[in-house]
């Protein structure tokens, strides 16, 4: 059965620092997605990581894959306001579906 | 339509009472998904459909949950005889393939809540 873990479930930043999110999944994974979700809304896709080594950045956002650690991470750099939402990931083995990691409670204060 | 629509946004039960949930995703997306997801919890996988076939229903919690999509577009989640713990956020979502490269496009959500 496959499960995803993300650390952390909450994390405070100020406006400009850096941080990491990391999220294990524990059998192999066809695919690792990156989802954020504001209060209330439903979940934006953010990335979508396909193969060991995979590397993606959009603004300050960067996620990486790393399949035989089974690990992907979440960088965030200079975090901004605007960044402060819940991000998932989540992973797929044979089947179709998501198997969803807890989320990361991210809130960046000015 | 552009994305993908649910209906009602908002639902309140009473407990015992049956509830359906509609999930209109993207025209031509073969691949439909339930989702529930608890305050403060990731989403948990219920139903899969491609096209008119449900393919995948381990995730359905109990035989009160039943899901269709008979014409391979529009699906409704039922939930009979609704009990508290079945308050959640209920997300569909939907695929043009199978586990897309593009990922799964979702929806708004259904938020019930069992009073």
């Amino acid at each position: 059965e496959l499960k995803v873990e993300q650390n952390p479930l909450f994390l405070s930043m100020q406006e400009g620092k850096n941080y990491t999110i990391y999220c294990n999944y524990s059998t192999t994974s066809d695919r690792l997605y990156w989802y954020r979700q504001d209060p209330g809304k439903s979940l934006e896709s953010l990335f979508v990581l396909l193969s060991n080594g995979a590397v993606k950045q959009e603004g300050r956002l960067m996620a990486s894959l790393d399949t035989k650690a089974r690990l992907s991470t979440l960088h965030i750099t200079a975090a901004v306001h605007d960044l402060s939402a819940t991000y998932f990931c989540a992973a797929n083995n044979a089947g179709n579906m998501l198997t969803f990691g807890g989320g990361t409670r991210l809130m960046v204060k000015p | 339509g552009a994305g993908v629509s649910q209906s009602p946004r908002y639902k309140v039960a009473k407990r015992g009472q049956d509830v359906a949930l509609r999930c209109d995703p993207i025209s031509g997306h073969v691949s439909l998904f339930w989702y529930q997801q608890a305050l403060g919890q990731g989403p948990e996988f219920l139903t899969y459909f491609q096209n008119e076939a449900q393919l995948d229903k381990s995730g359905l919690p109990s035989d009160r949950f039943f899901a269709e999509r008979p014409e391979g577009s529009v699906s409704t989640l039922k939930i009979q005889r609704t009990q508290q713990e079945d308050s959640a956020v209920y997300l569909c979502a939907s695929s043009l393939g199978g586990p897309g490269t593009s990922g799964y496009t979702f929806g708004s959500g259904t938020r019930l809540t069992v009073v």
